[in-house]
């Protein structure tokens, strides 16, 4: 059973565009939504998180939007760039800190 | 500043071989856990722990076993591999599941099962 659903797998957007990709939850016992950006041959790494009482969230050039009443958030990645080429994952935690990720999207911004 | 370290990085393994991935990290994190990654799956629980001695089933559990006897170390034992147990595994700690919760995670152990 897939508790977070995450799209698209794949992304190719072009230098300087935005990057969305999105998520649906379907546990409304989750309390905190993070997003973790893994490049190759590492392991992911927090990029910016959210929780269900605040409906955006800024961080530089990365934005969450948060969905309550839909069981939907997203990541904007603005003015994307080269180096944010990496797979996203989007996941929500479970009371008791277990995480539930995503399927992942990778991303490939083009020069 | 190691964080968390996995090894081995790469593996071989035939079908029924055993082998433990080791893990270890020096944040004094009270919490532990396993994750594998498959290609369009995500990043799958297999096993967590919250403290020494404490250890328990994540959300694919079966073929893996753990013990937990230091706050710093946290092997997964894969007994009688499987090619199905062909996967990149990643250990990760947090200090805790409150707050930011923020896990930190090694760099991976790529098994292949033949």
């Amino acid at each position: 059973q897939q508790q977070v659903k995450q799209s698209p797998q794949s992304l190719i957007v072009q230098k300087g565009g935005i990057s969305i990709i999105n998520c649906a939850y379907e546990n409304t016992a989750f309390d905190y939504f993070p997003w973790y950006q893994q490049f190759p041959g590492k392991g992911p790494a927090l990029l910016i998180a959210i929780r269900p009482d605040v409906s955006e969230k800024k961080e530089g050039r990365f934005t969450i939007s948060f969905n309550k009443s839909a069981k939907q958030f997203s990541l904007h990645i603005m003015d994307s760039q080269p180096g944010d080429s990496a797979t996203y994952f989007c996941a929500a935690r479970r009371q008791g800190g277990k995480l539930i990720f995503g399927q992942g999207t990778e991303l490939s911004v083009k020069p | 500043n190691a964080g968390v370290t996995q090894t081995p990085k790469f593996r071989i393994l035939k079908i029924g071989q055993s082998m433990t991935l080791q893990c270890t990290q020096d944040m004094n994190h009270n919490y532990m856990y396993w994750y594998r990654q498959d290609p369009g799956m995500g990043l799958k629980l297999i096993y967590y722990s919250v403290g020494a001695g404490i250890t328990d089933k994540g959300e694919v559990p079966n073929g893996y076993n753990v013990s937990r006897s230091t706050t710093e170390d946290f092997p997964l034992r894969l007994e009688l591999a499987a090619p199905s147990q062909t996967s990149v595994y990643f250990c990760a700690s947090s200090y805790s599941p409150g707050n930011t919760g923020e896990l930190f995670f090694g760099e991976g152990s790529r098994l292949t099962v033949l």
